[in-house]
């Protein structure tokens, strides 16, 4: 078992150039997220899904788009990069619990730079 | 929306002495509260969670608190060594059906000094 994995591990960009991040889970789980994390913010969600062809919008969703066509797979599109997008992205899954959505197991991050 | 804030951002602690981290949140909706800790340039992993319907977890060294009343919950790490130096974060959700939406704290990093 892999469990989330996330490509490209590294990337830079220039301001307008478009990108996408994929992320991938071998857990059949249901639930994946797409988190930013800046120094001295913690993570913020940007976006999630509930289940394969569904997408919803998190915390900090602008500037970002979502796709999720495959259950195992969930992609991260920035159509126009900004320097503000300047960040490390971590994708997550989960399953459903007994009680609704259980732990979040996260990828090892994209480290994204924007000129 | 949910608001978590964290302290302290930085904390120091001798090996073998004790690590107190604390968190509030601001909406009394929510029920379910994980502590992830993140070595350098790695991924967050899940050390603990506690949901609202009991007020204390413990697991080996670590436990936490929750106060719900005071919509406070605190990680407490014993006899800390120096593989516990890690970027600990906080988080609170409300957790029912459909997805978990975790809401961060800014993390605390936490050094133990041999």
């Amino acid at each position: 078992n892999a469990g989330v994995t996330q490509t490209p591990k590294f990337r830079v960009l220039k301001t307008g150039q478009s990108m996408t991040l994929l992320c991938a889970q071998d857990m059949n789980h249901e639930y994946m997220y797409w988190y930013r994390q800046d120094p001295g913010m913690g993570l913020r969600l940007i976006h999630y899904s509930v289940g394969e062809g569904t997408t919803a919008k998190g915390e900090v969703p602008d500037g970002y788009n979502v796709s999720r066509l495959k259950k195992q797979n969930f992609l991260l599109g920035l159509e126009s990069a900004a320097p503000s997008q300047t960040s490390v992205y971590f994708c997550a899954s989960s399953s459903q619990g007994p009680r609704g959505a259980g732990e979040q197991f996260f990828g090892p991050g994209t480290r994204l730079t924007v000129l | 929306g949910e608001n978590v804030e964290q302290h302290p951002s930085t904390l120091s602690v001798q090996e073998g002495d004790s690590a107190v981290i604390k968190c509030t949140y601001s909406d009394s909706a929510s029920n379910y509260f994980p502590w992830y800790k993140q070595e350098l340039g790695k991924r967050p992993q899940l050390i603990i969670d506690i949901r609202s319907n009991v007020g204390e977890k413990k697991d080996q060294r670590i436990a936490v608190t929750l106060n719900k009343t005071a919509k406070h919950f605190s990680l407490h790490i014993t006899e800390t060594q120096p593989e516990d130096s890690a970027v600990y974060f906080c988080a609170a959700s409300m957790e029912e059906t459909g997805a978990n939406n975790l809401f961060f704290g800014t993390g605390t990093r936490l050094t133990v000094i041999p």
